[in-house]
């Protein structure tokens, strides 16, 4: 069976420091590979998505980038974290032909201070 | 942008009551889903709508693809304390494999 893990957990950090979240995908292989944000008490927000090594589509432009190194490996950074940046992120995969059906991770919140 | 207008956005119901939420668009889809999310957790999938006009059942979870692809509702019978959370409605088709998200319903039980 497919399992999707994200580290941290939980992760604070100040003002202007780097992030990198992690997503790690077991059980499939090339997966699409989505990086959501969701802001306390709201949706989800699509920030990044991949469909293969190397390939990202951005959804929204902002301080943040990813990138996926492997295939079952995405990874979410910044070199200089926002206040505006906290939030639950969240990680998701789907699989081809089946692309509208997207399983999350258990998130990571990131307290900016 | 595409949106999805979910409503209602929160519900305080007692134990054993059945519920219905609902998500409605101005933008045709042609595949509907529902997910639940726990506080703290992400959102896990409970229906999946692939054609206009279909019902679903997942356990006392009901899902419907509205005939005009435009909506979709969800309803849950002789509701329980579990079944607090979030209830996220979210539709694709459209934009690759993208999905668009609605809002959120909150659910709050009484037992």
């Amino acid at each position: 069976s497919q399992t999707i893990h994200q580290w941290p957990a939980t992760l604070v950090q100040p003002v202007g420091s780097p992030l990198s979240l992690e997503c790690t995908v077991e059980g499939t292989s090339n997966p699409n590979l989505y990086w959501y944000r969701q802001a306390a008490g709201r949706g989800l927000q699509l920030l990044f998505y991949s469909v293969g090594i190397g390939q990202i589509s951005s959804e929204v432009p902002q301080n943040l980038s990813a990138s996926r190194p492997q295939d079952r490996q995405f990874i979410l950074s910044s070199k200089k974290l926002l206040l505006s940046d906290s939030g639950f992120y969240l990680c998701a995969w789907s699989v081809l032909g089946r692309g509208y059906e997207q399983y999350f991770g258990p998130g990571t919140r990131l307290t900016v201070t | 942008g595409q949106q999805l207008n979910q409503s209602p956005q929160s519900m305080f119901i007692q134990e054993g009551e059945d519920v219905s939420m609902n998500c409605t668009s101005s933008s045709i889809f042609n595949t509907w889903l529902w997910y639940k999310q726990d506080p703290g957790e992400g959102p896990v999938l409970l229906i999946a709508l692939y054609k206009a006009g279909e019902l679903t059942s997942n356990g006392r979870l009901t899902a419907q693809f509205g005939i005009t692809r435009k909506d979709s509702f969800l309803n849950i019978s002789a509701s329980i304390p579990s079944d607090v959370g979030i209830y996220f409605c979210a539709a694709g088709g459209n934009a690759g494999n993208m999905l668009t998200f609605g809002g959120g319903t909150r659910l709050m039980v009484k037992p």
